[in-house]
């Protein structure tokens, strides 16, 4: 089954902006969408947004739009997700997952998790 | 927005009991919607789709079922990996909420 690898974690000053990487180990994400999807410490999971990587559309959660912007590379099968102006509590594990439209609806659901990202935000 | 809404938030249960998780979605979501298990420190992993479709390799102690606003997950003669943290996440429109989670406990 596919797998997605993501980019270590980081370390960032309050006001700063990360980039975070998610990349099909096999295959692309032709026919799927990517979601993000972070955590906070001690906290549940947050929605934050999703790209159809074919096309380059997205959707971002109302809280952080303007903020934040994913992005997708055809070419090498990754997909970028992008946080500004940070704040101690955008401090969460970030998860890229491949969605999948299981019956032909249109509609994507989570199938696949990449292990999750750490963005530390600290004075 | 579709608020999503668990319960219990926590339940304390032994190793054979049955378990049942409700999630209530604030506005019809036909049966678009996904449950998933999260233990300590991991990423989540997917358990069901489309309300009550089994992911390939999820044992079949795990079901699903519901449609429209009302959904269940339940798990029968609970096993020592099955103690975790559940989610319901619809999928019916942007953006997909997900339920606040439940935590499995052992008694």
């Amino acid at each position: 089954q596919v797998q997605l690898v993501q980019s270590g974690a980081e370390v960032k000053k309050p006001g700063s902006s990360v980039q975070v990487s998610c990349k099909a180990s096999e295959g692309t994400f032709t026919g799927y969408i990517v979601s993000w999807v972070r955590q906070a410490p001690g906290q549940g999971l947050e929605w934050v947004g999703r790209i159809t990587p074919v096309f380059g559309t997205t959707d971002y959660a109302q809280k952080l739009r303007g903020r934040v912007t994913i992005t997708a590379d055809k070419s090498t099968s990754t997909t970028y997700m992008a946080l500004s102006s940070l704040r101690s509590e955008d401090t969460a594990v970030y998860y890229c997952a491949r969605a999948s439209d299981y019956n032909g609806s249109g509609r994507y659901g989570i199938d696949v998790w990449g292990p999750g990202t750490t963005v530390t935000v600290s004075s | 927005d579709i608020h999503m809404t668990q319960s219990p938030s926590s339940l304390s249960a032994s190793v054979g009991d049955r378990v049942t998780i409700t999630c209530r979605a604030s506005q019809g979501i036909s049966n678009y919607l996904v449950w998933f298990q999260q233990q300590p420190g991991k990423a989540p992993k997917s358990l069901i789709y489309a309300a009550s479709s089994l992911h390939s390799g999820v044992p079949s102690r795990f079901s699903g079922s519901g449609s429209g606003t009302d959904f269940t997950l339940t798990i029968n003669s609970l096993q020592p990996e099955d103690f975790a943290t559940y989610y319901c996440q619809h999928y019916y429109s942007y953006p997909h909420t997900f339920g606040q989670g439940t935590t499995v406990e052992i008694k």
